[in-house]
């Protein structure tokens, strides 16, 4: 059965700070990997997706790179803002997987 | 915007009362998904429907169903409410091709007292 874990829950970081959010899952049979981020209360945008293929997709200040063979994937967020404060869920296999989040806050 | 409407955005039920929640997808998007959100937790994943059939189901018993319509609208059904179903409630809509980016709606958030 696969498991996504991302760690840690929650996050701080002052404002312009380079941060790394993680995302690992058991089983290496993922399709794809998409992240997102969540606004409290709200639904889901969709940040990136990678398919199984890929190594790393860029958009922005954000990229994300997967490692199929160590069953990892990493979203790199480049000089943090405010608005960046949400939660960062990541999910595998079409989206049918999701992880619990990582809970990012960023002090002016 | 993703395109993808849910209504309503709040709801509130009896224990032991059926609830109906819509979602519009966007226009070509033939794949829908519906998500349970308990405070905290990631999305749990409920069941799928592409071109009007099931085709995949989480760890949700019968009370939870759903259908889709050709006009790229969708619905879940909780028959038996419970306490433990206040959540709020996801869907998810995307292309039919490969794997694709999935886009969500804003939720319904569904209270049970």
């Amino acid at each position: 059965k696969q498991e996504v874990t991302q760690i840690p829950a929650a996050l701080s970081v002052p404002e312009g700070e380079n941060l790394v959010l993680n995302c690992s899952f058991t089983d290496s049979a993922i399709y794809n990997l998409q992240w997102f981020r969540q606004d409290p209360g709200k639904g889901l945008t969709s940040l990136l997706l990678i398919q199984s293929s890929q190594r790393e997709q860029t958009s922005g200040r954000l990229n994300a790179s997967l490692d199929k063979s160590s069953g990892r994937s990493t979203l790199y967020i480049a000089a943090s803002q405010p608005g960046d404060s949400a939660t960062y869920l990541c999910a595998v296999r079409n989206q049918f997987y999701f992880g619990t989040g990582t809970s990012l806050t960023v002090i002016p | 915007e993703t395109g993808v409407t849910q209504s309503p955005t709040h709801l509130i039920k009896t224990r032991g009362q059926q609830v109906t929640l819509r979602c519009s997808s966007q226009s070509g998007h033939n794949t829908v998904s519906w998500y349970q959100q308990a405070l905290g937790q990631g999305p749990q994943f409920i069941f799928q429907y592409y071109r009007e059939e099931e085709n995949g189901r989480g760890n949700f018993p019968p009370r939870f169903s759903g259908l889709q319509f050709p006009n790229y609208s969708s619905e879940l059904n909780v028959n038996a409410l419970e306490l433990d179903d206040s959540a709020l409630y996801l869907c998810a809509s995307r292309m039919d091709r490969g794997h694709a980016e999935a886009f969500f709606g804003q939720g319904t958030r569904l209270t049970v007292v």
